[in-house]
């Protein structure tokens, strides 16, 4: 079965600090992976998939096929990275269909 | 640049009553789809659109319907709301699968 699981429902770090958001995937295929931002009263939008291999806002993901996993990183946390993160999986088909984790809160504190 | 627009932005209503959250998108996507949002349980899908005149179930289409007769609007219809469907509901939109979804803004809704 396709899951996406999210460990952390919430984290909390200090300004400065080295943020990591752990998101695991259970896909038999090749699969694409996504990470999703949700900031406060804005609406739910891309932050970076793992085929552009970008940096996006100081984030990186990286894809690890044996641990099947795909962490979503940050060397230094700024306050304004404080929202919601939701990793998500492409399912099989050409149907553009996600999967997405439970999410989770990123809070940085000054 | 509208995007994707969702109306109502919120709705409070009773048990049995039915209603119809809207969605439009000026970007010409073939591609639409209707999330709903549960606070520790993610976005789960109801339903999908891969063109006008094509829906196919998600992982969650029970108590609800769509229709997509144009390309722009894809309604999402629910006939007897139930507490169960209280919620938040996006739809989102894309121009090629596995392509970035755009999304509309959200719709909160409380069934009581």
């Amino acid at each position: 079965a396709q899951r996406v699981t999210q460990p952390e429902k919430l984290l909390s770090v200090f300004k400065g600090a080295p943020v990591e958001l752990k998101c695991n995937y259970s896909y038999s295929g090749s699969p694409e992976l996504f990470w999703y931002v949700q900031y406060s009263r804005q609406r739910l939008q891309l932050l970076l998939r793992h085929i552009s291999r970008e940096s996006i806002k100081g984030f990186t993901a990286d894809l690890n096929k044996g641990e099947t996993s795909f962490h979503l990183k940050k060397p230094f946390a700024q306050e304004e990275d404080s929202a919601m993160y939701y990793c998500a999986l492409s399912g099989s088909g050409n149907t553009g269909k996600l999967i997405f984790g439970q999410g989770t809160t990123l809070q940085v504190k000054p | 640049n509208a995007g994707v627009t969702q109306t109502p932005k919120f709705r409070i209503l009773k048990i049995g009553q039915s209603m119809t959250l809207q969605c439009t998108q000026d970007m010409n996507h073939n591609y639409m789809y209707w999330y709903r949002q549960d606070p520790g349980m993610g976005l789960k899908l109801i339903y999908y659109s891969v063109g006008a005149g094509i829906t196919d179930k998600g992982e969650v289409p029970n108590g609800y319907n769509v229709s997509r007769s144009t390309t722009e609007d894809f309604p999402l219809r629910l006939e007897l709301a139930a507490p169960s469907q209280t919620s938040v509901y996006f739809c989102a939109s894309s121009d090629r699968a596995n392509e970035k979804l755009f999304f509309g803004s959200g719709t909160q809704l409380s069934v009581l």
